[in-house]
């Protein structure tokens, strides 16, 4: 059982906005970077946040990240069919002393 | 930009071992943090381990210590991810990413590979 909460699941029409949490601890979340993936079916996950705000180049600006306290939060607006995903928060954890991965938001875009 | 390009899909008996392996192109082995990230059917990511090229140090999460082993090949600059003693809960596809240095975020990622484990 992953220690960074994710809803398993999420859903909005085409053009709205949906947000995604992940709730971590003092550990990972209070005191890291997070980052962000996108994982289409069949496919490798793919970066669309890092440093808990920033976007690679080439990620539309529709997505955002934001952090605060122990929470972190993925927005996506101007929702689209091809936005339909698995989404995945990800920070280093010091008790581990390496990453971890939140359990992954499937968002359908109705 | 780094590509990642895995080795092909592997079949394996329980008890068996098997080596994958992850070839970077775009930058040299030395330079990156690769790192081991695994997927069962259906399930989410879970981080195996990763080398940490500037500390010359190779950290396993406690899940898989003893029965995984990676290696770096810097001649042909090729990662490789050894797992033995296989059993069926191994069967996922299993990903190498570069892990940025400061932000901690896994930026370039593996086609994936995937080892069936099966009698």
């Amino acid at each position: 059982q992953s220690v960074l909460t994710q809803p398993p699941s999420a859903s909005e029409t085409p053009g709205q906005r949906v947000t995604i949490s992940c709730s971590g601890g003092s550990s990972n979340i209070a005191n890291n970077y997070v980052s962000w993936y996108q994982q289409l079916p069949g496919t490798a996950p793919k970066i669309l946040i890092y440093r808990n705000d920033q976007r690679p180049s080439g990620v539309p600006d529709r997505f955002s990240g934001s952090k605060s306290g122990i929470s972190a939060s993925l927005a996506i607006s101007g929702l689209r069919s091809e936005d339909e995903a698995t989404y995945y928060c990800a920070v280093w954890d010091d008790s581990l002393s390496g990453p971890l991965f939140g359990g992954g938001t499937m968002l359908t875009v109705l | 930009q780094v590509q990642l390009v895995q080795s092909g899909a592997e079949v394996r008996k329980p008890g068996a071992s098997v080596t994958i392996s992850c070839k970077v192109s775009g930058f040299t082995l030395s330079e990156l943090f690769i790192n081991w990230v695994r997927q069962a059917p259906g399930k989410g990511l879970e981080w195996m381990g990763g080398s940490d090229p500037e500390v010359d140090e190779t950290t396993y999460t406690q899940k898989f210590q003893g029965r995984v082993t990676m290696t770096a090949d810097t001649t042909t600059n090729t990662a490789y991810m050894a797992l033995s003693t296989l059993r069926s809960d191994d069967t996922a596809v299993y990903y190498c990413a570069t892990l940025s240095d400061g932000d901690f975020a896994f930026d370039s990622w593996g086609q994936g590979t995937l080892i069936s484990v099966s009698s």
